[in-house]
């Protein structure tokens, strides 16, 4: 049940700037509804990077940072570095399916 | 710090009944938030299971009610999953999760998942 559209990859070198977008629509996303964003390592527990769109949780590096608009989210992450070689993952709530939803996921890859 | 983790059996046979078991450690369950389940099919993105308080109120995801069933064991700070009728498609890695919310809000804390194939 994946609503939430991400692109499959991105990739940037050591130091660059990549963002990652989110797409949704009116149900979710469009309506108002938070977003958080995960960071996973397969094989590891996933980590909560973004809270409420824009929060960071306080171990979470200002690298990460959230933002919304429209039907839109996106996580943006500076100064890329070699540790956030990983996937990420959206997640908001559907008001038509009712129910907590993530996106596709996205590979990133650190060239 | 707040650390689940799953355990369970690793293959279960088509029709058969998946249970898993998410021991909470770090925090008392019967303290608040809401306890959940997340599964993740091979090469496919996360689906939200269920979700329960330490109440015993249960949330689950329309999709599996039929066959969906978690419970709470506040004495033993752990929480179960028990999905029946199994079939290949429930073949997925299954997580843990605390969350601050029955159906919305995040997922704080997450165990590294559990690898559950269906197969005979």
């Amino acid at each position: 049940q994946s609503v939430l559209t991400q692109p499959p990859s991105v990739s940037g070198a050591p130091g660059q700037r990549v963002t990652i977008s989110c797409t949704g629509s009116g149900s979710n996303i469009g309506t108002g509804y938070d977003v958080h964003w995960y960071q996973h390592l397969p094989g590891t527990a996933p980590k909560l990077l973004i809270h409420d769109t824009t929060n960071r949780p306080s171990w979470i590096p200002a690298r990460f940072s959230g933002s919304k608009s429209g039907i839109s989210a996106s996580l943006a992450i500076t100064g890329l570095q070699a540790e956030d070689e990983a996937d990420y993952y959206c997640q908001s709530f559907d008001s038509g399916l009712k129910i907590r939803v993530f996106g596709t996921g996205t590979k990133v890859t650190v060239l | 710090q707040v650390q689940l983790q799953e355990s369970g059996p690793g293959l279960v046979k088509p029709s058969e009944t998946l249970s898993l078991t998410c021991v909470v450690s770090g925090y008392s369950i019967s303290s608040g938030f809401y306890w959940g389940w997340i599964r993740q099919p091979p090469g496919m993105g996360l689906e939200w299971i269920g979700t329960i308080y330490h109440s015993g109120r249960t949330y689950y995801n329309p999709s599996l009610t039929s066959r969906l069933s978690i419970s709470v064991d506040t004495s033993k700070n752990q929480f179960s999953l028990k999905l029946s009728s199994v079939t290949a498609a429930d073949t997925a890695v299954y997580f843990c999760a605390r969350t601050d919310g029955a159906v919305r809000g995040r997922f704080d804390f997450w165990g590294q998942g559990t690898l559950v194939t269906v197969s005979s």
